[in-house]
């Protein structure tokens, strides 16, 4: 089974573009989560979807960020106006939710990250 | 109050050497799941081990041992004859309530980063 799959993976891009990341999730998965890494702030959650329904954006650092995800296989984060303080990795991650009963552990599967770098 | 603490910024240990890296946890749920990961050099996270709020025996994946003292609520990841590979950031992470149906987000702690020398 393919892992979360994230595009692009590496993005440099100049002040004041946009900047969409795509990540699809693990067939079957019911929660995706966008966390953004930086070496000041570490692992940051930025906004998590349950059943495609986002559950908590209080992440979000500012209107700048929107994320989507339109159906069950495909989330976005966009960045509009990208500023250099935006320059981190961001990784998308999947997950199930744990049931009663069953060995899942609700563990969470990383993609590879995207690395942004605005200029 | 910090759901995740980990209190080593950084660790040597000599290889072929157990070394512990700690975690504690703060939660007022029955049952949370906690989680260690890794992260090389190249970036990506590794899952490695899992421990159950209710499990009655600490979790182990091959080098890898939980330490899980439940009423100190710690969480202690033992890599036990440390290899060279091992060198990168270790996290721990707490889910709360992982049965329950609404959303539960992943905690995680600051990171170890943990060099193995040779």
């Amino acid at each position: 089974d393919a892992g979360v799959i994230q595009s692009p993976r590496h993005e440099v891009t100049e002040m004041g573009q946009e900047v969409t990341l795509r990540c699809k999730p693990i067939s079957g998965h019911d929660y995706l989560f966008w966390y953004r890494q930086t070496m000041m702030r570490g692992l940051e959650l930025l906004i998590y979807f349950n059943n495609n329904v986002p559950i908590d954006d209080s992440g979000m650092p500012e209107d700048r960020f929107s994320a989507k995800m339109p159906n069950a296989s495909f989330s976005t984060l966009k960045i509009q106006p990208s500023e250099p303080r935006d320059s981190a990795v961001y990784f998308c991650a999947s997950s199930l939710l744990a049931r009663v009963g069953s060995s899942n552990t609700g563990e969470l599967f990383f993609g590879e990250g995207s690395r942004l770098t605005v200029l | 109050a910090q759901k995740i603490t980990q209190t080593q910024p950084g660790m040597f240990v000599q290889e072929k050497e157990a070394v512990t890296l700690d975690c504690t946890y703060d939660t007022s749920d029955q049952s949370y799941g906690l989680f260690w990961y890794k992260q090389p050099s190249s970036g990506e996270m590794i899952f490695l081990i899992y421990q159950g709020s209710y499990d009655e025996q600490n979790a182990t994946e091959g080098r890898y041992s939980l330490n899980f003292q439940k009423a100190r609520k710690s969480a202690n990841l033992v890599i036990s004859a440390s290899q060279l590979g091992d060198s990168a950031m270790y996290f721990c992470a707490m889910r709360e309530d992982p049965f329950r149906n609404t959303g539960n987000q992943f905690y995680f702690g600051t990171g170890t980063s943990l060099t193995v020398i040779p």
